[in-house]
């Protein structure tokens, strides 16, 4: 068990310009959640997966914001025409989704992204 | 919607002190309720979970309750070091068994020598 992991841990681009980051959840947790951080908040919801099924997305992921879960593995995460507002913490967590877990979310190390 | 509330934002203590974090939410249909820590600049450690059916969990030396009805948590440290420093942040899960968590905005807690 490594942990989740995401790719990169750090990214800073220009203003609208595309970014896309990786998660990789723990092996065999079939669940896996976005979140968004900015600075002195706590984290805020984005979108979920049960294996490849995107199930539910926060009315805070405009039309810019797109993720996939191919296989039901790893996640990516992708922003277009990026804004100086989307600079924050992205962060990944997984459960194992089985009752016995309570849907216990383990996070990754997040990706800081700035954006000039 | 769910809203969650820390209270306070910041605490100072001098080690060895045992200290309580508050955490108030607004609706009592929840499946869950984690505890996290933060370092800065990390990502979140998650401390400890607890089940809507549970009163209370424990690990070494947190301690965490829950009282649904009421909408409350606390967090207990005993004797607190210097390492135990970092953001403390309460997240409740639910209506749904695969619902997304809901933060409050978290707990600095400083632990000084």
């Amino acid at each position: 068990d490594t942990g989740v992991s995401q790719d990169p841990r750090h990214k800073i681009t220009k203003r609208g310009q595309n970014v896309t980051f990786r998660c990789d959840p723990i092996s065999e947790h079939n669940r896996l959640y976005w979140y968004r951080q900015t600075l002195g908040q706590g984290p805020e919801f984005l979108t979920y997966f049960q294996n490849e099924a995107q199930l539910e997305k926060s009315r805070l992921l405009s039309d810019r914001f797109s993720a996939e879960r191919p296989k039901g593995s790893f996640s990516t995460l992708e922003i277009q025409r990026t804004e100086q507002g989307d600079s924050a913490m992205y962060l990944c967590a997984s459960s194992p989704g089985s009752l016995r877990s309570y849907n216990e979310q383990f996070f990754g190390p997040g990706t800081r992204l700035t954006v000039l | 919607k769910q809203e969650v509330t820390q209270i306070p934002a910041a605490l100072s203590v001098p080690e060895g002190e045992n200290l309580v974090l508050n955490c108030s939410f607004t609706d009592s249909a929840i499946y869950n309720l984690q505890w996290f820590r933060q370092d800065p600049g990390k990502g979140l450690t998650s401390l400890l979970l607890i089940q809507s059916s549970q009163r209370e969990q424990t690990s070494g030396r947190l301690n965490a309750s829950l009282d649904k009805s009421s909408g409350r948590s606390t967090l207990y440290i005993a004797a607190s070091q210097p390492g135990d420093s970092a953001t403390y942040l309460c997240a409740v899960g639910g209506p749904g068994t695969a619902s997304k968590l809901t933060f409050g905005t978290g707990t600095r807690l400083q632990v000084t020598l």
